[in-house]
């Protein structure tokens, strides 16, 4: 069974540009998790889908930020426009299903504002 | 307020030898999930182990064990029989359980380096 992957590995862009990071959740997981670290501080949730519905979307930092999941499947964040205190490594995590169920992790996207 | 708390500092450890891994946390809610994660140099995320609140008895995994003490709201992660793969990043989190709630707050980490 493949894990979650994500898209790009990493992304170095200038400050202003638009960045778009794409996560494919495992298989038959509904439940799809956006995490955020920057430098120095504790990971950090942004949002949570369940199948293309938004869950909870407490932890997004501002409207600069937009998540979407069309058809439930993978998942885009958009950043538009890029500040540099964006930068950080972008997780995304998914699960079967809500209670006790485990999130498993993707690789990470590391994104470099600049 | 912080949540999850994670204070060791790096730790150097002998390979074959045990260490435990401190986490507090901090929550009014009875129900609530504790995870552990750890995260080599490679960067991803590697799930270890998971204890529910109202589990009655310690989670196990392999080398993995997790040292649950409820009323001091602990949940300390001891690795057995270190080995060199072992070096890497280990977060301590939780999940609360209020209906719909599903995100995970993290500590900050501790960093272990297996040694030879």
């Amino acid at each position: 069974e493949a894990g979650v992957t994500q898209f790009p590995s990493h992304s170095v862009i200038e400050k202003g540009q638009t960045v778009t990071l794409r996560c494919d959740p495992i298989s038959g997981h509904d439940n799809l998790y956006w995490y955020r670290r920057v430098m120095g501080k504790e990971i950090k949730f942004l949002l949570h889908f369940v199948k293309e519905s938004k869950q909870d979307e407490s932890g997004m930092p501002n409207n600069r930020f937009l998540a979407e999941r069309t058809g439930g499947t993978y998942s885009t964040l958009k950043v538009q426009p890029a500040e540099l205190e964006d930068s950080g490594v972008y997780f995304c995590a998914s699960s079967r299903g809500l209670g006790e169920e485990t999130q498993y992790f993707g690789p990470g996207t590391r994104l470099l504002v600049l | 307020a912080q949540k999850i708390t994670q204070t060791q500092p790096g730790m150097f450890v002998q390979e074959k030898e045990a260490v435990t891994l401190d986490c507090t946390y901090d929550t009014s809610d009875p129900s609530y999930g504790l995870f552990w994660y750890k995260q080599p140099s490679s960067g991803e995320m590697i799930f270890l182990i998971y204890q529910g609140s109202y589990d009655q008895q310690n989670a196990t995994e392999g080398r993995y064990s997790l040292n649950f003490q409820k009323a001091r709201k602990s949940a300390n992660l001891v690795i057995s029989a270190s080995q060199l793969g072992d070096s890497a990043m280990y977060f301590c989190a939780m999940r609360e359980g209020r209906y719909g709630n599903n995100r995970l707050a993290f500590g900050k980490g501790n960093q272990v380096v297996v040694i030879p």
